[in-house]
């Protein structure tokens, strides 16, 4: 059963401190997906790659949130340094033309 | 700016009841229009729609779309306690189906 993995699932940090999160989607999946989710935000899109190469990251604070793809099995997404209004929970999800795209469980950060 | 509107926000209803949910959107270069069912945890995907007025069906949940009114529902019939969850609308835009989502409709299933 083909699933989009997320580590860690959950993190606590300190503000300043960098935070990075890991995703490997679904094998053949060629689209990757940052979302973050907050109860005042809902579902909001950062960044998402086609074929490894970052097709749009302007829903991220730029100065501090970084999202790159080195390989086909892995995405990362990296905040530093991190702030308290950066805690929510974090989605990679992933997929392919015609395809609904599938979420990874998530990674729920909090930012003290 | 690509907009997507849900509703009700959120609906009660008796185990057994049928609900519709709604979705309508106003978007640019319109790809697919997508369900997701997110109880305390990931969104789960239901439905993928692309074309209009073909019904897409799995058990007791029902989607269609009309891509001239630009609208898409969803249809529980004999709901159940584990139908308690939030269900988002999501439109894929672009050659990438970027996706924005709206602020979701919570459907509570009591006994």
């Amino acid at each position: 059963d083909a699933r989009v993995t997320q580590t860690p699932r959950h993190k606590v940090t300190e503000m300043g401190q960098e935070v990075t999160m890991r995703c490997q989607p679904i094998l053949g999946h060629n689209t990757v997906f940052w979302y973050r989710q907050t109860m005042m935000q809902g579902l909001e899109l950062l960044a998402y790659f086609r074929n490894r190469a970052p097709l749009d990251d302007s829903g991220m604070p730029k100065d501090r949130f970084s999202a790159e793809m080195p390989d086909a099995t892995l995405a990362t997404l990296k905040i530093q340094p991190s702030e308290p209004r950066d805690s929510a929970v974090y989605f990679c999800a992933s997929g392919a033309f015609g395809q609904g795209q599938y979420f990874g469980p998530g990674t729920r950060l909090l930012v003290l | 700016e690509d907009k997507v509107v849900q509703s009700p926000l959120s609906l009660v209803v008796h185990e057994g009841d049928t609900v519709t949910l709604n979705c309508s959107y106003e978007v640019t270069n319109f790809r697919s229009l997508l369900w997701y069912k997110q109880e305390k945890k990931a969104p789960t995907f239901l439905f993928m729609l692309t074309s209009s007025g073909i019904e897409k069906k799995s058990g007791r949940l029902s989607s269609i779309l009309d891509k001239k009114e630009l609208f898409s529902i969803l249809n529980i019939t004999a709901t159940q306690t584990g139908d308690s969850a939030v269900y988002l609308c999501a439109v894929g835009t672009g050659t990438a189906s970027k996706l924005t989502f709206g602020t979701g409709t919570r459907l509570q299933v009591t006994l």
